[in-house]
């Protein structure tokens, strides 16, 4: 079975600094992880994902997200944080070869001008 | 050209009610599914279908019937709704199982 902890619920940054949103995953085979955003009142985008290639993943919008075997994570960053970044941020795993998709709890970033 | 469309956006009713949701994708897909996100915003996988053919069924009330009439389309009828279906429902497809799933915007249900 998979599953995903996203630590802090909520995480607010100035514009121009970075940001840090965290994923832990647990998974009993090789993870596939991604992260989508999803902006106020419409459905979610994908941002990235580690399909078992290089463990730097670059996204859309600036993101990147380093898949660390060993502590088991999947952090989201962006060196520069911008007004248009405000949304939830969601953490997903799913097993090899699964189609199912187990999302973490989601972390709301806000940005602060 | 929306990739993955979803009718009603909005859905108000009342309580012992069956209700429709209707979700099409034009990407050539082969997999999709359903997705409730409750009030505190999580997500959970309730429905997958692959060529017409069910192959996810989270511990879902009988009260949700999905219907795939083929690989575009996959629509999600629910009986007797109640209090605690009020969520916003999302579709999704994959080009197959296991591939990145793209989201449709949603369905807001509210059941007073």
């Amino acid at each position: 079975a998979q599953s995903v902890t996203q630590l802090g619920s909520h995480v607010s940054v100035s514009e121009g600094a970075l940001v840090l949103l965290r994923c832990n995953y647990s998974s009993s085979v090789p993870p596939y992880l991604f992260w989508y955003v999803q902006y106020p009142n419409q459905g979610l985008q994908l941002l990235l994902k580690y399909t078992s290639a290089a463990t730097l993943v670059k996204g859309i919008n600036g993101f990147e997200a380093e898949f660390k075997k060993s502590e088991t994570s999947f952090h989201l960053t962006k060196p520069s944080a911008h007004m248009s970044d405000a949304a939830e941020y969601f953490c997903a795993v799913s097993a090899f070869g699964n189609e199912k998709l187990t999302f973490g709890t989601g972390t709301r970033l806000t940005i602060i001008p | 050209d929306t990739a993955v469309s979803q009718t009603p956006k909005y859905l108000v009713t009342q309580m012992g009610n069956d209700k429709s949701i209707k979700c099409e994708q034009n990407l050539g897909h082969d997999t999709m599914y359903w997705y409730k996100q409750d009030s505190k915003k999580f997500l959970k996988i309730m429905f997958s279908y692959n060529n017409k053919e069910l192959i996810i069924n989270e511990t879902v009330p009988n009260r949700f019937s999905p219907k795939s009439p083929d690989k575009a389309h996959l629509n999600l009828h629910i009986n007797s709704l109640e209090l605690g279906d009020s969520a916003v429902y999302f579709c999704a497809s994959s080009l197959r199982a296991a591939e990145t799933q793209y989201f449709g915007p949603g369905t807001r249900l509210l059941v007073l």
